[in-house]
């Protein structure tokens, strides 16, 4: 069966680097475009980036573009999320998804909070 | 990258059916076949219920189905049951070079 299983969040002071990790199994990895998705405490959901299935492309949110990068590694199974230089609005539980134009199976996602 | 537009909250009596809203614009809802839409219980996982605007992943109930007019895409909950109060939110693909835009979310409450 599909699973997606995040990890890396934390308690982060503003500015500081968090690296979030997505181990994806039960499916073909390799061929499925992945996308993080964050949801602050008591709000709605928002996409915070995609990638294709083989890296070629990736798209960010406007609220974190030039301080959030997203890889992968497909040997590894795994889908990654850079964060650097954190601020405050970034507290959010961060989901990983599969797919690109569909997410059909969601991890159950970390928690990060930046506070000073 | 503004996101879609949902009535906050929506609500019908058990049995009732009660649709709710999601408007876009011509660079999203109008412009793609990718609008879904999620369902989401208190504390739980984000679960996908309409794809591609109106087709059901395996083992969601044929209550639930989906539709788009122009701009604005609709989902429609039949025979509303206890378990459907939920949070649900669309989203829609911004083209192939562009992240894909969620709508603010509708609370939906059986009466």
């Amino acid at each position: 069966q599909v699973q997606l299983v995040e990890s890396g969040g934390g308690v982060v002071q503003p500015g500081r680097s968090l690296r979030l990790s997505c181990a994806a199994s039960g499916f073909t990895f390799s061929s499925y475009g992945m996308h993080w998705a964050r949801q602050a405490p008591g709000k709605g959901l928002e996409w915070v980036a995609v990638i294709w299935y083989d890296g070629s492309n990736k798209y960010y949110a406007d609220s974190v573009r030039g301080r959030f990068t997203v890889s992968r590694d497909n040997s590894k199974n795994t889908l990654y999320l850079q964060m650097d230089s954190l601020r405050v609005e970034d507290t959010a539980a961060y989901y990983c998804a599969r797919g690109v134009w569909i997410a059909d199976y969601w991890g159950q996602g970390t928690l990060v909070t930046v506070s000073s | 990258q503004s996101a879609l537009t949902q009535p906050p909250s929506a609500s019908g009596s058990p049995g009732q059916s009660v649709t709710i809203s999601c408007t876009g614009t011509s660079s999203d809802v109008g412009g793609y076949n990718y609008v879904s839409w999620y369902q989401q219980h208190p504390g739980k996982v984000p679960k996908l219920i309409i794809y591609e605007v109106n087709k059901r992943p395996s083992g969601v109930p044929d209550r639930f189905s989906g539709s788009k007019s122009g701009n604005t895409a609709s989902l429609t909950v039949s025979g509303l049951q206890a378990e459907d109060e939920a949070d649900y939110y669309c989203s829609s693909s911004a083209g192939s070079n562009n992240l894909g835009v969620f709508g603010g979310g509708t609370k939906l409450t059986v009466l």
